[in-house]
């Protein structure tokens, strides 16, 4: 148990649609990171916050958009969803100054968009 | 480029050595590291090397860094049908705050 919390574990959803994912980190952990993973891209780095702030943008399409809250707990909002989407989004947390920067996943969310 | 370059599957047979090769982009990321996803499972962090290093080992694993060639290479030894999972090499560019790149994975299938 990597001590991060992703919910839902599954999601199916229909075109056009919009969602959004839930993550906890691990207590401490400052920063948290969200990454899609899917069979023909790999895992690809979407968006970074840390201690509420975006710190770092990767490939985050227009339709999506993230936020951290106060508690640090994280959501990503998928919307106008398409075929194309579907995929396994994984929350990742960090404690910012750690040592060897060690990302700790959650077990992922599985969106399926039909 | 931004890509970490791996090869996406390797077969062995149990008991033998496997190498996993990656090629990363940014001469002064400061950590690379080998990630384990199991079926079903988030990744776990495997082992890791601090880029002023050439070699670290742990256990079965050993991880060799060229930073001549930006070539990182994990081998396992004796491998284990439980090595079977997806192995992930990532870079961790500086700049303040963490920013890890992650290669496509290399599905490692070990044959009983």
């Amino acid at each position: 148990d990597s001590g991060v919390t992703q919910t839902p574990k599954h999601l199916i959803t229909a075109t056009g649609q919009r969602v959004t994912l839930r993550c906890s980190p691990r207590s401490g952990d400052l920063s948290v990171y969200w990454y899609q993973q899917s069979l023909d891209q790999g895992l690809q780095f979407l968006i970074q916050y840390y201690n509420g702030e975006e710190r770092a943008k990767g490939n985050i399409l227009e339709r999506f958009s993230a936020q951290q809250f106060p508690d640090l707990h994280s959501e990503l909002n998928l919307s106008s969803l398409e075929l194309g989407d579907s995929a396994l989004y994984f929350c990742a947390s960090s404690v910012r100054g750690g040592d060897t920067g060690e990302l700790f996943f959650g077990e992922g969310s599985r969106l399926t968009v039909l | 480029g931004e890509d970490v370059e791996q090869s996406l599957f390797l077969s062995v047979r149990e008991g033998d050595s496997s190498v996993i090769n990656c090629t990363y982009t940014d001469s002064s990321s400061t950590y690379l590291y080998w990630y384990k996803q199991e079926p079903g499972a988030g990744l776990q962090l495997l082992t890791y090397i601090f880029s002023n290093m050439d070699m670290k080992q742990d256990q079965r694993l050993t991880v060799l860094l060229n930073k001549k060639d930006k070539h990182l290479s994990l081998r396992i030894a004796d491998t284990q049908t439980g090595d079977s999972a997806i192995y992930f090499c990532a870079e961790d560019r500086p700049g303040g705050y963490q920013k890890v790149t992650f290669g496509i994975g290399t599905k490692l299938q070990v044959i009983p």
